[in-house]
């Protein structure tokens, strides 16, 4: 079964320090993948996906995700974290059994210290 | 704006009690989801709809139903709660006919089911 895995469920940088948030998936999924964002209080919005094309993709608030294939990973950055960062982070795959179905994995907790 | 509107934030219900949750969405999407969110295991899909009266089971069903008399609207309900349904709700929506297209959330209805 199509599956994905973020590995820590809390994260906490430094204001003006690299973010990097890992997300591994099965490699039974076929190459969708997808990063929500969700801050305090509030629904979940799109950050960023990968369908096809150019392996490193480019989301909103500066973040960034690199599709690598051979490591079936796709992991999300940031070169500095802003305090507004602050929020949770879930990775996303497409699942087989219908097309409009998306599993998200158990995300992890972005804190951002002054 | 776009917008996935859940009709009650914040919800307390008895043990037995019958709860609706309500979700609106005003982009004229076919695909209307309902998923609940717990900490540390991210975001289980309940029920999903593709079409007016059209509905599937998905991960967790058991304990919940669903109902969609008209496109905009997506109901969730719960015959007869229990503590163990105490969790946060949430609704979706997307564009039907796309292949993983983006999911628009509400934000959240948060139940406490004492």
């Amino acid at each position: 079964a199509q599956s994905v895995t973020q590995l820590g469920s809390h994260v906490s940088v430094s204001e003006g320090a690299l973010v990097l948030l890992r997300c591994n998936y099965s490699s039974s999924v076929p190459p969708y993948l997808f990063w929500y964002v969700q801050y305090p209080n509030q629904g979940l919005q799109l950050l960023l996906k990968y369908t096809t094309g150019a392996t490193l993709v480019k989301g909103i608030n500066g973040f960034e995700a690199e599709f690598k294939k051979s490591e079936t990973s796709f992991h999300l950055t940031k070169p500095s974290a802003h305090m507004s960062d602050a929020a949770e982070y879930f990775c996303a795959v497409p699942g087989y059994s219908s097309a409009s179905k998306i599993i998200f994995g158990s995300g992890t907790r972005l804190s951002i210290r002054p | 704006d776009v917008k996935v509107t859940q009709s009650s934030r914040y919800l307390v219900k008895r043990t037995g009690e019958k709860v609706f949750l309500e979700c609106v969405q005003d982009m004229d999407h076919e695909n209307m989801f309902w998923y609940r969110q717990d900490p540390g295991l991210g975001l289980r899909l309940i029920y999903f709809s593709y079409d007016v009266k059209m509905k599937e089971k998905g991960d967790i069903p058991e304990g919940y139903s669903v109902s969609r008399e008209k496109k905009e609207r997506f109901s969730l309900i719960l015959e007869s709660a229990s503590t163990n349904q105490t969790s946060m709700y949430l609704c979706a929506s997307s564009l039907g006919g796309t292949v993983f297209g983006e999911l628009f959330f509400g934000e959240g209805s948060r139940l406490t089911v004492l």
